[in-house]
């Protein structure tokens, strides 16, 4: 069975300070990756995905980054977090190919103090 | 683009009733229809989905209805129980215009009153 992982769950950076989130999926190959942030009361705004190695869009210009070094890992990333960068992340994945039921990790709770 | 929109942001219901949440979309080209439900804390966790070749589709405990026509989604729960109590989320997806995405209401937050 396919499972997904994203660490850590929680993180309070100071502003100013490098970030870096990770998520991999097991069970699947070549699987569509995405990088979401929630913020309170509202619904998921896409800020990355993947369609393969290397492949990365975006979706909203801002002071985050996206890589996928492998095929089942995407790093989200940040050389100097703001505090507007507070958030709920979310990653999550889907079968390749038309949209389809995208699987979520349990999310990243950061806070930038 | 598309959007999407839940009728009501909170739904209060009695434990043992059912419960009905709805939701919008404005893309007619839309043929993908998925609802999560998030607990607090914890990432969306798949429900139900239904396809736009279907007007219904039912789960355990759980009935999607699809109605094209005025672009409306429903999930309805049957027989409510407190672990239900969550935000319910649904999303949208396009098949047909090539997108990796969905899109994603804003949730609607299900109290279960015991």
């Amino acid at each position: 069975s396919q499972t997904i992982h994203q660490w850590p769950a929680t993180l309070v950076q100071p502003v100013g300070s490098p970030l870096s989130l990770e998520c991999t999926v097991e069970g699947t190959s070549n699987p569509n990756l995405y990088w979401y942030r929630q913020a309170a009361g509202r619904g998921l705004q896409l800020l990355f995905y993947s369609v393969g190695i290397g492949q990365i869009s975006s979706e909203v210009p801002q002071n985050l980054s996206a890589s996928r070094p492998q095929d089942r890992q995407f790093i989200l990333s940040s050389k100097k977090l703001l505090l507007s960068d507070s958030g709920f992340y979310l990653c999550a994945w889907t079968r390749g190919g038309p949209t389809t039921e995208a699987f979520f990790g349990q999310g990243t709770r950061l806070t930038v103090v | 683009g598309e959007s999407v929109g839940l009728h009501l942001p909170t739904l209060s219901v009695q434990e043992g009733d059912n419960s009905i949440i709805n939701c919008a979309y404005s893309n007619s080209a839309s043929d993908y229809f998925i609802w999560y439900k998030q607990e607090s804390g914890k990432g969306p966790q798949f429900i139900i989905d239904i396809r736009s070749n279907m007007d219904k589709r039912q789960g355990q405990r759980v009935t999607v209805l699809l109605n094209k026509t005025v672009k409306h989604l429903s999930l309805q729960i049957a027989a409510t129980q407190p672990g239900d109590s969550a935000v319910y989320f649904c999303a949208v997806g396009d098949s047909g215009a090539g997108s990796y995405q969905l899109t994603f209401g804003k949730g609607t937050k299900l109290s279960v009153i015991p």
